[in-house]
């Protein structure tokens, strides 16, 4: 089966521009996550949707963040406009558990970006 | 609160080496698993390990949950294994999936 798919996997923007990220999750998993690693920092939860729904946003650093999942497939996570200190990497999950075990993660490859 | 915590920050090592990576967590934790980040920015899960000892080819993994702690092991360690090590877990009291992360350990290993 296909894995979790994210792109860009690079993205190098201007402070103030726009920028779009983009996963797919698992075919049929309902849960997906996003998360970022600013450099040297551990990996901090974003945001949670279950099928279309926000479970939890709690994550997301400030409004200038906005995450949709359309349909209940893939998500996008757009920041607008970025700041300098939006630079990480950018991770997708998902998960057909919502809780509990979680052996079923799986993470894509992150999306880095880079605000300059 | 909710913590965990991982050692050593850093890592070198020569080819043929083994390794014992630490992980520590705040007792609202549970449910913890290691991962890699290897140098192509992929995040593998490694390990779900709650509890007990799992071991998969030259990696294995013991956590105890009742001392709170999770080690990570690599023996006859590779250029491969090179990248960061995580080690996350969940809040014990949310039914929510979210996962809590400590800084990693950076491995490099040299040929």
């Amino acid at each position: 089966e296909a894995g979790v798919t994210q792109f860009p996997s690079h993205s190098v923007i201007e402070k103030g521009q726009t920028v779009t990220l983009r996963c797919d999750p698992i075919s049929g998993h309902d849960n997906l996550y996003w998360y970022r690693r600013v450099m040297g920092k551990e990996i901090k939860f974003l945001l949670h949707f279950v099928k279309e729904s926000k479970q939890d946003e709690s994550g997301m650093p400030n409004n200038r963040f906005l995450a949709e999942r359309t349909g209940g497939t893939y998500s996008t996570l757009k920041v607008q406009p970025a700041e300098l200190e939006d630079s990480g990497v950018y991770f997708c999950a998902s998960s057909q558990e919502k809780g509990g075990r979680t052996d079923g993660y799986t993470f894509g490859s992150g999306t880095r970006l880079t605000v300059v | 609160g909710i913590q965990v915590e991982q050692s050593p920050p850093d890592l070198i090592l020569q080819e043929g080496a083994n390794s014992t990576l630490r992980c520590n967590f705040s007792d609202s934790v549970n449910n913890l698993q290691w991962f890699h980040q290897n140098p192509w920015g992929q995040l593998i899960n490694l390990f779900y390990i709650p509890s007990g000892t799992k071991q998969n080819g030259r990696l294995s993994a013991t956590t105890v949950a009742t001392e709170r702690y999770s080690l990570l092991y690599i023996s006859s360690s590779q250029t491969t294994d090179s990248g960061v090590y995580f080690c996350a877990g969940l809040d014990r009291g949310s039914t929510l999936g979210r996962l809590y992360f400590g800084r990693g350990t950076q491995l490099t290993v040299w040929p």
